[in-house]
């Protein structure tokens, strides 16, 4: 398996910008967690998903955040408009719950840069 | 609530001595604890975890931890530090089975092998 895929890896946009962030979860993983890292906050979870279903949205900062899992294989992560202090590195990872293997797997993160 | 206390912020150590990395942790039930390691410019990386069973857990790259519930800690530990251990470290806990694979990380420490 290829792991969790976040796209794209680095992303610079101005102030006001619309920025979409892409993951693609470890097939048959029923998990799906967004985070976010800075040097201020650390890792902060914003929001997390179960079989596509949003359960816990409480870490997300604002309205300017929205984030969707359409399918099993897909979550997006909005933020609209964007704001120099959203600049940050963004993960994806997932799990299986139930499984033998309980853990949650990363992907690489997309590097936010809003100027 | 639960949380986790990652009391130090750095760790410098010398190749070849042995290093601990601390970690405290909060729950009410019987947590599910893990150790993550991410290197620069990287996702998190599953270190090892603690479900149930013997209080030491041995994973990857030579590390263990060992869980002690009466003092409620998770330290990592290794008996031999690599410059290449060099990174930053992450404990995380999970209440228990059926919790919604959420988990909750500690601050990070920085791990530093000096040559």
């Amino acid at each position: 398996d290829a792991g969790v895929i976040q796209s794209p890896r680095h992303e610079v946009t101005e102030m006001g910008q619309e920025v979409t962030l892409r993951c693609k979860p470890i097939s048959g993983h029923d998990y799906l967690f967004w985070y976010r890292q800075t040097m201020m906050r650390g890792l902060e979870l914003l929001i997390y998903f179960n079989n596509n279903v949003p359960i816990d949205d409480s870490g997300m900062p604002e309205d300017r955040f929205s984030a969707k899992m359409p399918n099993a294989s897909f979550s997006t992560l909005k933020i609209q408009p964007s704001e120099p202090r959203d600049s940050a590195v963004y993960f994806c990872a997932s799990s299986l719950e139930g499984g033998v293997d309980e853990t949650q797997y990363f992907g690489p993160g997309t590097r936010l840069l809003v100027l | 609530a639960q949380s986790v206390a990652q009391p130090e912020d750095q760790v410098n150590v010398a190749e070849g001595n042995p290093l601990t990395v601390k970690c405290t942790y909060s729950v009410s039930g019987n947590p599910y604890l893990f150790w993550y390691v991410q290197y620069p410019n990287r996702g998190l990386q599953f270190l090892l975890k603690y479900i149930t069973g013997d209080n030491l857990v041995k994973g990857s790259y030579g590390f263990e931890a060992e869980f002690n519930k009466s003092q409620t800690s998770f330290h990592l530990k290794k008996p031999s530090a690599l410059v290449s251990d060099s990174a930053l470290y992450f404990c995380a806990v999970r209440l228990g089975h059926n919790a919604g694979n959420m988990l909750t990380f500690g601050g990070g420490t920085r791990l530093m092998v000096k040559p």
